[in-house]
This record gives structure tokens, C-alpha cells and sequence, in this order.
């Protein structure tokens, strides 16, 4: 079974600050590793994915996330936090083809100005 | 292009009553999928469909029947609802099936009392 573990349930940066946002997962196989963020009141919004090839991925907004298998995680970072990313963030592991996707619990940024 | 429409986008029900929640997408998408959000439960996957004609169930679909009418319209009926099934509902469609990203309706906020 997949699973992803998104370990912080709220993450505080100030404005102008680096943010990492963490993410690990569990799954057998290569995996298609994902980011969304969410505004309230709102759907989900795709910010970028991890397939294969470089280990850093660069995404929507000025955010990246870096792909580690040994530890088996997916960071979600921005080098410059804005109040406008202040958002709820969800990291999604798939197997690709017609495997499902699986979402971690989410994690709440806040970014203080 | 409109992405992913969702109707409607609030209902109260009372316990027992049925309903459906439309989706359509129009994006020439082959999977579509509708899930729930719960505080701090994350989305969990209540049914799903890779292509036109097929169907499967997802991580929680008891209490749930789903519908492909079409390429672009997959519906979500609650027969005879709970107040279990208060909660956030998304409609969602990809291109293909877990490899690629997801897009996202804006949701339907259902109360059951």
C-alpha cells in the first residue's frame, strides 16, 4: 500500500523568509510524487510534479521541491515566502498508469508579515 | 474553458434524503474522480474512472454510486444520506491516470442533519 506522511500540521514562516514545507512517502515502486496547494473555499490547484530525471523539480509560483530517495521525501520549498502563499499544501504519491492517487492530511502555511 | 464545473455548490439535506452532485470537465480528459475532504482526514478517494465506461471504487465508497454519463460528466449519488457524509465534495479529471496531474472543481459543501 502507498501512503504519504505530511508531518507538520501548520508550518509558520515570515514574510521574505525560506519556507519548506515536508513531505515523505512510502510506496513500492518508482514514484510520481505531486504538490498542491489549496486557497480557502477553493479546489485544489496543481504546483508541480516529480517523474524522473532531476532531482529538483520547479514549479507554479516560484516554488521547487527536491526529491530524495533514500530518505524518501519530497520537500516543498520557496526560497522567499509571500503573505499571498499562505495556503493549505498537499504532497500526492502515485504509481502512474491507472494506479490511484494517494494525499497526505495536508499542512497549513502561514506566512506572517 | 471553464476546467471543472461542480453542482451545486451547497446542500442540506436531512437524513435519509438522496442527491446528486453534477460534474463535468471540459478538457477532453479520459479519468475523473470524486472525493471527500475532512478536516484533518486530508482528500480520500470515494470513486473513480479511468476512461468513458468504467468505474471503481476508491478508498471510502460505501454510501456512494457514481456515474460516467459521458467523457465529460461523472456524478456522485447518495442514496440515503448520513450525517457521515457531511463534508467537502470534489470532482477532479486528469489526462490519463495517476502519472498526471489532477484539476479540480471548486467543491460542493454538503450538510446532512
Amino acid at each position: 500500500a502507498q501512503s504519504v506522511a505530511q508531518p507538520e500540521d501548520q508550518v509558520n514562516v515570515a514574510e521574505g523568509n525560506p519556507l519548506t514545507v515536508k513531505c515523505t512517502y512510502s510506496v513500492s515502486g518508482n514514484p510520481y510524487l505531486f504538490w498542491y496547494v489549496q486557497y480557502p473555499n477553493r479546489g485544489l490547484q496543481f504546483l508541480l510534479k516529480y517523474i524522473t530525471g532531476d532531482n529538483l523539480v520547479k514549479g507554479s509560483y516560484g516554488f521547487e521541491a527536491e526529491f530524495n530517495k533514500s530518505q524518501t521525501s519530497f520537500h516543498l520549498k520557496k526560497p522567499s515566502a509571500l503573505v499571498s502563499d499562505s495556503a493549505l499544501y498537499f504532497c500526492a504519491v502515485s504509481l502512474g498508469g491507472y494506479q490511484k492517487v494517494t494525499f497526505g492530511t495536508g499542512t497549513k502555511l502561514q506566512v506572517i508579515p | 474553458n471553464a476546467g471543472v464545473t461542480q453542482t451545486p455548490k451547497f446542500q442540506v439535506l436531512k437524513t435519509g434524503q438522496s442527491m446528486t452532485l453534477q460534474c463535468a470537465q471540459d478538457m477532453n480528459h479520459n479519468s475523473m474522480y470524486w472525493y471527500r475532504q475532512d478536516p484533518g482526514m486530508g482528500l480520500r478517494l470515494i470513486y473513480y474512472s479511468a476512461s468513458e465506461g468504467t468505474t471503481d471504487k476508491g478508498e471510502v465508497p460505501n454510501g456512494y454510486n457514481v456515474s460516467r454519463l459521458n467523457k465529460r460528466e461523472f456524478s456522485l449519488r447518495l442514496e440515503s444520506a448520513a450525517p457521515s457524509q457531511t463534508s467537502v465534495y470534489f470532482c477532479a479529471s486528469s489526462e490519463g491516470g495517476g502519472g498526471y496531474e489532477q484539476y479540480f472543481g471548486p467543491g460542493t459543501r454538503l450538510t446532512v442533519t
